[in-house]
């Protein structure tokens, strides 16, 4: 059965530092999707991509944040400038295959970030 | 954001019984609704969906249960199993908000033996 998967599922990081998520979503998908969840948390949304830009984004999607399709299968997460408070998991999700219901997600492992 | 409740944090059933999970929203935008199980350290996996339009939709031991009226659903699992316990999320998107998810906080459901 078509998965997303994600890597790393774990990445530890510096305060202040880049990283880069990356996603692999189901490969018929057109409707990509990054969430996250704090520690205690609800999952919550930050920020959709559908046709190569961004459809939606949360408050939190601010200009630290940035995706990125750089080629058909791939789908990355990129925070410029890391903060404690970015500390998180973060959930990576498709949806809309051919013929298939665009609202209905599925949602990859997970990548737990963690900034020192 | 409150807009998802999920008013128990924790349910403990008997294998094989009913498990009955709620879910109250707020935002009468939403028109498409989920439930997702989750393992730790995985991410959320989909269980089964309902449209606005409909009141009831069935797969398997799984049936979810829409009151448009009170801005209510539920998960109905029967029979429970040792396998079904796991964290379950409600979800809600709405197609003019770009059918973003909106989760609630979760319920934790222990299944005994």
């Amino acid at each position: 059965e078509p998965e997303v998967t994600q890597t790393p599922s774990h990445q530890v990081t510096q305060m202040g530092q880049e990283v880069i998520l990356r996603c692999v979503p189901i490969s018929n998908h057109l409707y990509f999707y990054w969430y996250r969840q704090i520690l205690g948390q609800k999952v919550e949304f930050l920020v959709s991509f559908y046709n190569n830009e961004i459809s939606e984004k949360s408050e939190i999607f601010d200009d630290q944040f940035s995706v990125e399709r750089p080629d058909g299968s791939n789908f990355t997460l990129k925070i410029r400038s890391t903060k404690l408070e970015d500390s998180a998991m973060y959930f990576c999700a498709s949806s809309g295959g051919a013929g298939g219901p665009i609202n209905t997600q599925y949602f990859g492992p997970g990548t737990r970030l963690t900034v020192l | 954001d409150q807009q998802v409740k999920q008013n128990s944090p924790s349910l403990s059933v008997q294998e094989g019984r009913i498990s009955i999970l709620n879910c109250d929203y707020t935002n009468s935008m939403f028109d498409y609704f989920l439930w997702y199980k989750k393992y730790p350290a995985e991410g959320p996996t989909f269980l089964i969906s309902i449209s606005s339009i409909k009141d009831k939709n069935e797969d398997g031991r799984f049936t979810v249960f829409l009151n448009k009226s009170a801005k209510h659903l539920s998960l109905h699992i029967v029979p429970s199993q040792p396998g079904d316990s796991a964290v379950y999320f409600c979800a809600a998107s709405a197609e003019a908000a770009g059918n973003k998810l909106t989760f609630g906080g979760g319920t934790r459901v222990l299944v005994k033996p």
